[in-house]
């Protein structure tokens, strides 16, 4: 079973630029979730999806941030105007249902913002 | 959402047994205990879950007290590539499921 997919791995860019990283979750996941994890910290929740719908964006910094997930598979989270602080790896979860515990991680997209 | 404490960091050789213990005075009766490995530039990889007493896997075992307190992840022999940051997480039963990752421990194991 192929894992979560996510592109680009890296990327630089200066602040007040615009970003946008792509996932595709495992095939069959109904569930996917953005983290943002910064250097020396876990991971932190930014937007949970439950096939289309958003279930939970109550960490997501609405004035800059923004994610979608279409179709209900893959999922675009962006960021404009990206600042200092967004540097950070980005990382896409996928789980079968919302009701299931365990979550499959992306490699993460390391973002620097310079 | 319970909180957890871990030690930040842990040293170990290899094929030595590492126990990593970690306090949830908190825990949900609903809740379950979960535990996650990252390796550098990867993302977290679930590892064992446990609600109480002793759960074993081919990766590690997971054992919880009767007052779910706290949990003890044990790694048996371990070599140079479990080195990685673990994570202990309380997950509740219900709702939203999502994961709240505290810093974790940093295991180091050396030859």
């Amino acid at each position: 079973e192929a894992g979560v997919a996510q592109s680009p791995r890296y990327k630089i860019i200066e602040k007040r630029q615009s970003v946008a990283f792509w996932c595709n979750p495992i095939s069959g996941h109904a569930t996917l979730y953005w983290y943002q994890q910064i250097l020396g910290q876990g991971p932190k929740l930014l937007i949970q999806f439950q096939n289309n719908g958003v279930v939970d964006d109550s960490q997501l910094p609405k004035d800059r941030f923004s994610a979608e997930r279409l179709k209900g598979v893959d999922s675009t989270l962006k960021i404009q105007p990206a600042k200092l602080e967004d540097s950070a790896v980005y990382l896409c979860a996928s789980s079968r249902s919302i009701s299931t515990d365990t979550q499959y991680f992306g490699p993460g997209t390391r973002l620097t913002v310079l | 959402l319970a909180k957890t404490t871990q030690p930040i960091s842990m040293d170990s050789y290899e094929g030595q047994e590492v126990n990593i213990t970690c306090s949830h005075n908190n825990i949900a009766t609903n809740d379950y205990i979960t535990w996650y490995q990252q390796f550098p530039s990867q993302g977290p990889r679930f590892i064992i879950q446990g609600y109480k007493t002793k759960v074993t896997n081919e990766v590690a075992s997971l054992f919880i007290p009767a007052d779910r307190k706290s949990s003890t992840l044990s790694l048996p022999r371990v070599s140079l590539s479990d080195t990685a940051v673990y994570y202990c997480l309380v997950v509740p039963n219900t709702g939203r499921r999502a994961l709240t990752f505290g810093s974790g421990t940093r295991l180091q194991v050396q030859p």
